[in-house]
């Protein structure tokens, strides 16, 4: 089956600064990629998704890049604000409709 | 805009018993989906659910899960003899048929004591 890894675990940064999130997988079938942010005590809010046949994908300050052959996705934050803070995660759907496979999530934290 | 809907928000119960976990879909999703977070770790796929039937599960949905759709409304999750390692917050989410996108309800905190 589909195996996600996500790194970093946790990531600090200054107001202002960019955060890059990085996820790889392992299933060459993939082609729906997702992130979703969670707060704490809430639930994942999808934030931006990518499908396989584009290689980037922007929406204000969030985007995200898909490297097919390398098996690779990432999230890009630009000038973070303290309410980005949250726990991240990448997904991948290992080809199939009926359910994704989650990475272990980044803890973002953005000082103020 | 819709959203997701689940009860109870937590839910506390003794080992060995039954619960029963309900999401209501946002109107027009026909994709129903069971994930589960132990608390610190990462959303788990459990079950999902299309034309009233199972799509794919994993192996954590084992013989004591059960999932169904009794009134063409609400979606619910069954634990048949809850364990302490059933403990977690399970989320419920919704998909539009021949959309990728999967949309999450607030999750049920279960607590098995």
């Amino acid at each position: 089956g589909e195996n996600v890894e996500q790194h970093p675990s946790t990531l600090s940064v200054q107001e202002g600064d960019s955060a890059v999130i990085k996820c790889t997988y392992s299933d060459s079938a993939s082609n729906y990629f997702p992130w979703y942010k969670q707060e704490l005590g809430k639930r994942p809010q999808l934030i931006i998704d990518i499908r396989s046949n584009v290689g980037e994908k922007k929406d204000q300050r969030i985007a995200v890049t898909l490297n097919k052959t390398a098996k690779h996705f990432s999230l890009h934050i630009t000038e973070t604000q303290p309410e980005d803070s949250a726990v991240y995660f990448c997904a991948a759907d290992g080809g199939s409709n009926y359910k994704l496979t989650f990475g272990k999530g980044t803890l973002l934290t953005v000082n103020p | 805009e819709p959203e997701v809907t689940q009860t109870p928000s937590h839910q506390v119960t003794q080992m060995g018993q039954e619960v029963i976990l309900r999401c209501v879909p946002i109107s027009n999703h026909l994709y129903f989906y069971w994930y589960r977070q132990i608390l610190g770790q990462k959303v788990e796929f459990l079950v999902s659910f299309y034309n009233n039937e199972i799509s794919e599960k994993s192996e954590i949905f084992d013989d004591q899960f059960s999932v169904e759709r009794p009134d063409g409304s609400n979606f619910t999750l069954k634990i048949r003899s809850t364990k302490l390692e059933d403990s977690a917050m399970y989320f419920c989410a919704t998909g539009l048929a021949g959309e990728d996108t999967q949309y999450f309800g607030p999750g049920t905190r279960l607590t098995v004591l």
